[in-house]
């Protein structure tokens, strides 16, 4: 299993709306958290560094953690096409520097 | 301010064959990663360099090696090239800051064994 899961999807939204990507982990000494986009053929592109619980908001991203349920997710308002991405989680163990991903969700914004 | 190179973007080797991925970074970053990228299954940590002087195995380090040469580069060899090791590799670095953490990444090396 990994250690961080996340669905591959294809998840589909319309224009507008709000994206909800989710991730969970199982290494409770990964307690931090990245969120990228990648677009086909690029390299990871950060979006935000989470950890602590509750939300970060950044522009039209807000990340939550929830330590004790094991989850992060990565809230996309006023989607739009440019969105249309692949959205990574990554679990951060800031003692080892390690830096572990999920497998990413692939978010459709259609227009 | 280039942020994280890698050389080359593109490489065919044949099977047995050796080769060495190169990364550079400017952002006076400690730490940097080895990731491989493969349809499916997300980027897979290779090797990793906490800091300077010290490297430390990921999930997938067989067939590998890497020499964390000075504070920013970091290089990845394949000494024995073969057809599964056909992949994306990504350089990345990281660094707190503000209480926060960064992590960059290169722009990937595509890598094609036959």
């Amino acid at each position: 299993q990994k250690e961080v899961e996340q669905n591959s999807g294809p998840l589909s939204v319309p224009e507008g709306a709000i994206a909800s990507l989710n991730c969970t982990y199982s290494d409770r000494g990964s307690q931090s958290f990245f969120w990228y986009r990648q677009y086909s053929g690029k390299s990871p592109e950060l979006i935000m560094f989470i950890y602590s619980n509750g939300d970060k908001e950044d522009g039209r991203f807000t990340a939550q953690l929830n330590k004790a349920s094991q989850y992060v997710s990565l809230l996309i308002r006023d989607s739009q096409p440019s969105d249309s991405a692949t959205y990574l989680c990554a679990g951060f163990s800031g003692g080892y520097q390690k830096v572990t991903f999920g497998t990413g969700t692939k978010l459709q914004v259609i227009p | 301010n280039a942020g994280v190179t890698q050389t080359p973007k593109f490489q065919v080797l044949k099977t047995g064959q050796s080769m060495t991925l190169q990364c550079a970074q400017d952002m006076n970053h400690n730490s940097m990663y080895w990731y491989r990228q493969d349809p499916g299954m997300g980027l897979r940590l290779i090797y990793y360099s906490a800091s300077e002087g010290t490297t430390d195995k990921g999930e997938v380090p067989n067939g590998y090696n890497v020499s964390r040469l000075n504070k920013r580069e970091f290089s990845l060899r394949l000494e024995s090239a073969a057809p599964s090791q056909t992949s994306v590799y990504f350089c990345a670095s990281s660094e707190s800051k503000g209480g926060s953490y960064e992590q960059y990444f290169g722009p990937g090396t595509r890598l094609t064994v036959t």
